[in-house]
């Protein structure tokens, strides 16, 4: 695709389920980053990949939240036993290589805890 | 840590109005400042960078290390500019770790 593609678009589910949410990034992409946005926040940084290790995870809030991702591509933001207050927007984003400091967006995953 | 301040929340003017969205921020390190945005029903994109010196619709933004701001410019507001706006830092060659302040949601009324 020509974009960053994130799926499932929306999730609701129950509190004390694992959720897992998907970034495919733009081909050639060797950056991908995770990003939560919550009802009238700013963006707050999960963490970042750079091909498929992650030198910065400083952003995850706490153990229940990890993420992976498989060479250059694809990648799975899971959060278990989820809380009400995980409810967010999830954003995924993808740069050619770090230079530029340009990211490239997807849509986003909204999960709503019940 | 890094720390970037949007003061204001909301920000609405006429068509054809100056517009200045502020942005200011907090590092001691040495800064790379960028602006994205986000109209209606699109996604997030990058509007401007520091470094680039450039007017992208004709927007500008100038660091001033001073005063540590970055505000976002247009001398004559167009209806298309209504969109949130979101001033990001990352340290310059450093972490790649963009931080994004909490935006600005601009409405140029006609």
């Amino acid at each position: 695709g020509a974009g960053v593609s994130q799926s499932p678009s929306n999730k609701v589910t129950e509190k004390g389920k694992d959720v897992e949410l998907r970034c495919d990034p733009i081909s050639g992409h060797t950056a991908l980053y995770w990003y939560r946005q919550r009802l009238g926040q700013g963006l707050e940084f999960l963490i970042y990949f750079q091909g498929n290790s992650a030198p910065d995870k400083s952003g995850l809030p706490s153990d229940r939240f990890s993420a992976e991702r498989t060479g250059e591509s694809v990648s799975t933001l899971t959060i278990q036993r989820t809380q009400q207050e995980d409810s967010a927007v999830y954003l995924c984003a993808s740069s050619f290589g770090t230079l530029t400091g340009e990211l490239f967006f997807g849509e986003g995953s909204r999960l709503t805890v019940l | 840590a890094q720390r970037v301040t949007q003061p204001e929340k909301l920000l609405s003017v006429f068509k054809g109005a100056p517009v200045e969205l502020k942005c200011n921020y907090s590092y001691s390190g040495s800064p790379e400042l960028f602006w994205y945005v986000q109209y209606s029903r699109q996604r997030l994109q990058l509007l401007l960078r520091h470094i680039s010196r450039e007017s992208i619709k004709g927007f500008t933004a100038d660091l001033n290390k001073g005063e540590t701001s970055f505000h976002l410019k247009k001398p004559f507001a167009q209806e298309e500019d209504s969109a949130m706006y979101y001033c990001a830092l990352r340290n310059w060659g450093g972490s790649e770790k963009l931080v994004f302040g909490k935006g600005t949601k601009l409405t140029v009324n006609p």
